[in-house]
């Protein structure tokens, strides 16, 4: 079986800083990793996935993320992040790309002005 | 981009009732599925489905839960006799092939008194 930990459950933000969100998974075999964005009263929105090649995984809205498979990791970050980067983020991840999702708790991202 | 229509987006029910949850996939999707989530906890796995039959469910999807896809446009989730314990966020989601992009709905949230 697999499990994912988002370590922190929100993370408050100014606008334009640096976000780095934390994602950690547990797996006996080889995973296929993934971030979504909830925006309020929306569905979950795919950010951006790695299933295999360079570990450094750019996503949509300048999101990217780095798989570390030594430290089973999986973080997610934003050089500058805009008020509108406030929702929920969720990391999951999969043993086939296309095998049902695994979540993480999710973590809330508050950008402040 | 195209969207998973759920609905309604809220519901109340009383404990014992029967409940539906109808999810209008994308057009061309194949592949659809079920994932629930408790409020503060994580998103769940409940069923996936394919070919007019499902493909996977999780041991949360007992007998007290089934799927149908009744009329090649529709998806729904039925519970058949709703405890407390079902109170949570529904979500649908589908795709149009297996290694594919998975589409949210908004989500159906079900409160059981």
């Amino acid at each position: 079986a697999q499990s994912v930990t988002q370590l922190d459950s929100q993370v408050p933000v100014f606008e334009e800083a640096p976000v780095e969100l934390r994602c950690n998974y547990s797996s006996s075999v080889s995973v296929y990793l993934f971030w979504y964005v909830q925006y309020p009263n929306q569905g979950l929105q795919l950010l951006l996935k790695y299933l295999s090649g360079s570990t450094l995984v750019k996503g949509i809205n300048g999101f990217e993320a780095e798989f570390n498979k030594s430290q089973t990791s999986f973080h997610l970050r934003k050089p500058s992040v805009h008020i509108s980067d406030t929702a929920e983020y969720f990391c999951a991840v999969s043993v086939a790309a296309g095998n049902k999702l695994t979540f993480g708790g999710g973590t809330r991202v508050l950008v402040k002005p | 981009e195209p969207e998973v229509t759920q609905t309604p987006s809220h519901q109340v029910t009383q404990m014992g009732q029967e409940v539906i949850l109808r999810c209008v996939p994308i057009s061309n999707h194949l592949y659809f599925y079920w994932y629930r989530q408790i409020l503060g906890q994580k998103v769940e796995f409940l069923v996936s489905f394919y070919n007019n039959e499902i493909s996977e469910k999780s041991e949360i999807f007992d007998d007290q839960f089934s799927v149908e896809r009744p009329d090649g446009s529709n998806f729904t989730l039925k519970i058949r006799s709703t405890k407390l314990e079902d109170s949570a966020m529904y979500f649908c989601a589908s795709r149009q092939d297996y290694n594919e992009k998975l589409f949210f709905g908004s989500g159906t949230q079900l409160s059981v008194l």
